[in-house]
């Protein structure tokens, strides 16, 4: 059965101040693995797909790596409107499924 | 920019009582999925149709839940009677057919309160 494991569970940042998110996973054969954020009250927004170890996607201060076990994203220099909980969820071969951690709720302090 | 829509945002009922959740998918999208988020952790599918038939539902509880895609399109998803601990988000999402390894879209959600 596939898992998906996030830490730390919550971090509270100062603005400009960086850091990362993990995400550990375990699949029998990974078919892709995402990041979502998701605002309160909302449905969660697609960030980032990844597909193979090595691979990095960069978008705006956020920056998505992926290892064989885990994936990591780096958050640079955040503004207080990068505040939200951000998913993590794999894919796996042989479904259309995802399986999803428990997020991380990140905010940022002005 | 296309989006996924879903109806009512909001729902309030009492515990007993049947309520039922609209889902509009991404034009030409395939497949559909509903998922129910409890406060605090991620997303759980509950059932997945690729055009109008069901692909997975081993997470629904048959007793009280149903849903269908009758052309294909939109869907519906209904819980009957609501429980207490029916209390979530219920949330809609598609993806392209064959394309689950592009990314699944997700709409604003149904936030279900059961008194």
């Amino acid at each position: 059965e596939d898992q998906v494991t996030q830490s730390p569970e919550a971090l509270r940042l100062q603005e400009g101040e960086s850091s990362s998110l993990n995400c550990s996973y375990t699949v029998s054969g990974l078919r892709g693995l995402f990041w979502y954020r998701q605002d309160p009250g909302k449905g969660p927004e697609f960030l980032f797909t990844l597909y193979s170890a090595g691979e990095e996607k960069e978008k705006e201060r956020l920056k998505a790596t992926l290892t064989k076990k885990e994936s990591f994203l780096h958050i640079t220099a955040p503004k207080p409107e990068d505040s939200a909980t951000y998913l993590c969820a794999v894919l796996d071969f042989g479904n259309e499924k995802l399986t999803f951690g428990t997020g991380t709720r990140l905010t940022i302090i002005p | 920019e296309a989006e996924v829509a879903q109806s009512p945002r909001y729902k309030i009922t009492e515990k007993s009582q049947a309520v039922a959740f609209w889902c509009d998918p991404i034009s030409g999208h395939a497949t559909l999925y509903w998922y129910r988020q409890i406060l605090g952790q991620g997303p759980e599918l509950l059932v997945q149709f690729q055009d109008e038939s069901v692909v997975d539902d081993s997470q629904l509880p048959k007793d009280r839940f149903s849903a269908e895609r009758l052309k294909g399109v939109d869907s519906t998803l209904k819980i009957q009677p609501a429980e207490l601990g029916d209390s979530a988000m219920y949330l809609c999402a598609s993806t392209p057919r064959g394309g689950g390894a592009l990314g699944q879209f997700f709409g604003p959600g149904t936030r279900l309160t059961v008194l």
